[in-house]
């Protein structure tokens, strides 16, 4: 079984707040995690690939960790802003991807 | 970062009609690229794994006679929906994995297909 599952669902924030989401996943046969970040019309865009266990990264003011033997990994965005809005997608896979349904943000200004 | 293209981003056909989608990578090649599709309110899923100068390689309950892939070209493959009906109606997305970076992909903006 290779479900990826993602969770809030969906999460509005106020423009300012720092938020976080969760992806889960199988932890047997791990090869990377991928974050992307989707908006509507648009390509989603590769935030992170992570692939070792305690792995942290950042862009700008979004961070993720991996945990590999728990099967998780966290997105956060730190101080939120508008242009932030999107859905985050979170995959498994090295080639082949393995996708989770998505968490959609809305921050209000 | 690279760029994947899609054509067309929205399409509209009658039942039983053929359909091709494109996707290129337009500042790399590609010997391997991926088609997804996205039923609404869930994930994407992996339909077909297209190589460049050989057969596509399909995931289990994907009918290959109905979802035609075709890669001719280090930059193209291209799907096409046979005898669409009503239940193919789904969004189709493409991704292609660049080489020397590990397990980077892009994706293309994807195709929203509407079978009437």
């Amino acid at each position: 079984i290779l479900n990826v599952e993602q969770s809030p669902q969906s999460l509005h924030v106020q423009e300012g707040d720092s938020t976080n989401f969760t992806c889960s996943f199988p932890s047997s046969n791990f090869y990377a995690l991928h974050w992307y970040r989707w908006e509507t019309a648009k390509s989603p865009e590769a935030l992170f690939v992570m692939t070792l266990n305690g792995d942290e990264k950042k862009k700008g003011r979004i961070s993720a960790t991996l945990n590999t033997k728990e099967g998780y990994s966290y997105l956060y965005i730190k101080g939120s802003q508008p242009e932030d809005s999107a859905t985050y997608l979170c995959a498994r896979g090295s080639n082949q991807f393995y996708f989770g349904t998505g968490t959609s943000l809305t921050v209000i200004p | 970062g690279a760029v994947v293209s899609q054509h067309p981003s929205r399409v509209i056909c009658k039942s039983g009609t053929s359909v091709k989608i494109e996707c290129r990578s337009l500042d790399f090649q590609a010997t391997t690229m991926f088609w997804y599709r996205q039923f609404p309110k869930q994930s994407l899923m992996l339909m077909a794994t297209s190589n460049e100068g050989s057969k596509a390689t399909y995931e289990q309950g994907v009918e290959k006679d109905k979802f035609l892939i075709n890669h001719a070209s280090l930059t193209l493959s291209t799907l096409t929906v046979t005898s669409a009906h009503p239940e193919d109606s789904s969004f189709y997305i493409c991704s292609a994995p660049t080489s020397g970076r590990d397990y980077e992909q892009y994706f293309g903006p994807g195709t929203r297909l509407t079978v009437t």
